[in-house]
């Protein structure tokens, strides 16, 4: 199936810990992001990739790392997790604007994190 | 700043009322792009509708319909004949092209309950 795929699905750890999700589109899309959803079902932006090169980065703390090896990869490292990085991590795909019209971002399922 | 507003938190209807579920957007970009997104019980975000800004052409799509108006900076989505399959979170959002990335600002989302 053409999707994107993101793993793992849900991810329980204890404060402190380092841990990595992984994010893969086989929709030949040439840019990648990462979305995080709290509790109220907020969504916001935090990075984006083109091709491997960084284009946004949010607000976000230096504890949170994004790897991407190739265009079809967008992984994110999470270094001494904390109580409030509970919550959904969502890594989508787009085709980069002006290649096509089509620029809609499609999302992987979700990684719900937990950290206890 | 971009900004997007879904007024209305959670709607509640009975199977087969028509609904419409309200999304205002703020920008000062000529050229931006609205999605409207579905996350069913399950979480994950499904792609409905994308909308170019110089594109003003209203569009339905079998009990889907969308209705955009520059003038009021409004993106409006229709359900007819709601079915209880219907009941999710939908989400609007408002994108601004960067560097080829599109940064989606999503609104706070609309609860939809559709009672049998």
């Amino acid at each position: 199936d053409t999707a994107v795929s993101q793993t793992p699905k849900y991810l329980v750890t204890q404060m402190g810990n380092d841990k990595s999700i992984k994010c893969e589109q086989n929709l030949g899309h040439d840019t990648m992001y990462w979305y995080k959803q709290d509790s109220k079902k907020f969504l916001k932006i935090m990075f984006s990739y083109n091709n491997k090169e960084l284009i946004i980065n949010e607000t976000v703390p230096n504890r949170f790392s994004p790897k991407s090896p190739d265009k079809a990869h967008l992984n994110l490292h999470i270094n001494s997790l904390e109580l409030g990085d509970s919550a959904v991590y969502f890594c989508a795909s787009s085709l980069r604007t002006g290649v096509s019209n089509r620029i809609e971002a499609f999302f992987g399922q979700g990684t719900r994190l937990t950290v206890v | 700043a971009q900004k997007v507003t879904q007024a209305q938190t959670e709607i509640s209807v009975v199977e087969k009322e028509d609904v419409t579920l309200d999304c205002v957007y703020e920008t000062r970009d000529t050229t931006y792009y609205l999605f409207w997104y579905k996350q069913p019980p399950s979480g994950e975000l499904v792609f409905l509708i994308r909308r170019n800004s110089f594109d003003e052409q209203n569009e339905i799509s079998g009990r889907y319909s969308w209705n955009f108006q520059k003038s009021t900076s409004s993106f409006n989505f229709t359900i007819t004949a709601s079915q209880v399959v219907d009941s999710a979170v939908y989400f609007c959002a408002l994108s601004e092209p960067l560097r080829g990335a599109q940064k989606l600002v999503f609104g706070q989302g609309t609860r939809l309950t559709i009672n049998p």
